[in-house]
């Protein structure tokens, strides 16, 4: 157990339509990442966000958003949902030094677009 | 940009059989470097990191790997190789910049693990 828990582990939704993906990151972990992991483009860094500020940016679509509150919980919003973005989404947790820490990723939330 | 390349999509192996997974980043700096696995099912876990010092890193599992600047790789290796280990093993390169951190992914090497 990482200690990173994200709900829900299954969604499937219809083209078109908005879910919200959910992300507890680990105990006195200020940040937070989303990653996207699909066939065609394996894993893919969307976007982090650090004590409730974005602070890097990856490939994320418009379409999608995500913000993090003062509890340091995570959201991860799609929106208009395609067929294309049927994919296994993570959040991953670290806490931040002058190096490159060690991120804790959770299980994952596997999205279904039909 | 950075990019991480994993040469082999698939390797089988018998288990008692060493094993070698071969990894290749593009990085302008001082590289970050990781490796972690992923089991069907779950999320993925850090078997070790590089970041300076001794080429040479021991990792959980009994995995280590070296990092070779000359040659841009940080291959992952195993002595012995036991039938929990198949599993999906990714290649990985970190930038950093103040607090803005991110991860950039090989493609993965399935591990298939023959009795």
């Amino acid at each position: 157990d990482s200690g990173v828990t994200q709900t829900p582990k299954h969604l499937i939704t219809a083209t078109g339509q908005r879910v919200t993906l959910r992300c507890s990151p680990r105990s006195g972990d200020l940040s937070v990442y989303w990653y996207q992991q699909s066939l065609d483009q394996g894993l893919q860094f969307l976007i982090q966000y650090y004590n409730g500020e974005e602070r890097a940016k990856g490939n994320i679509l418009e379409r999608f958003s995500a913000q993090q509150f003062p509890d340091l919980h995570s959201e991860l919003n799609l929106s208009s949902l395609e067929l294309g973005d049927s994919a296994l989404y993570f959040c991953a947790s670290s806490s931040i030094g002058p190096d490159h820490t060690e991120a804790f990723f959770g299980q994952g939330t596997r999205l279904t677009v039909v | 940009a950075q990019s991480v390349t994993q040469p082999d999509i698939h390797i089988t192996v018998s288990e008692g059989a060493s094993l070698e997974l071969r990894c290749n980043y593009s990085y302008g700096a001082t590289p970050y470097l990781f490796w972690y696995v992923q089991s069907p099912g779950q999320g993925l876990q850090l078997l070790l990191k590089y970041f300076s010092g001794d080429t040479l890193v021991q990792g959980i599992k009994g995995f280590e790997a070296e990092f070779k600047r000359s040659q841009s790789s940080f291959n992952l290796r195993k002595p012995s190789v036991h039938w929990s280990d198949a599993a999906e093993y990714f290649c990985a390169v970190g930038q950093l910049s103040g607090s803005a951190r991110q991860l950039t992914f090989g493609s993965g090497t399935q591990l298939t693990v023959l009795p």
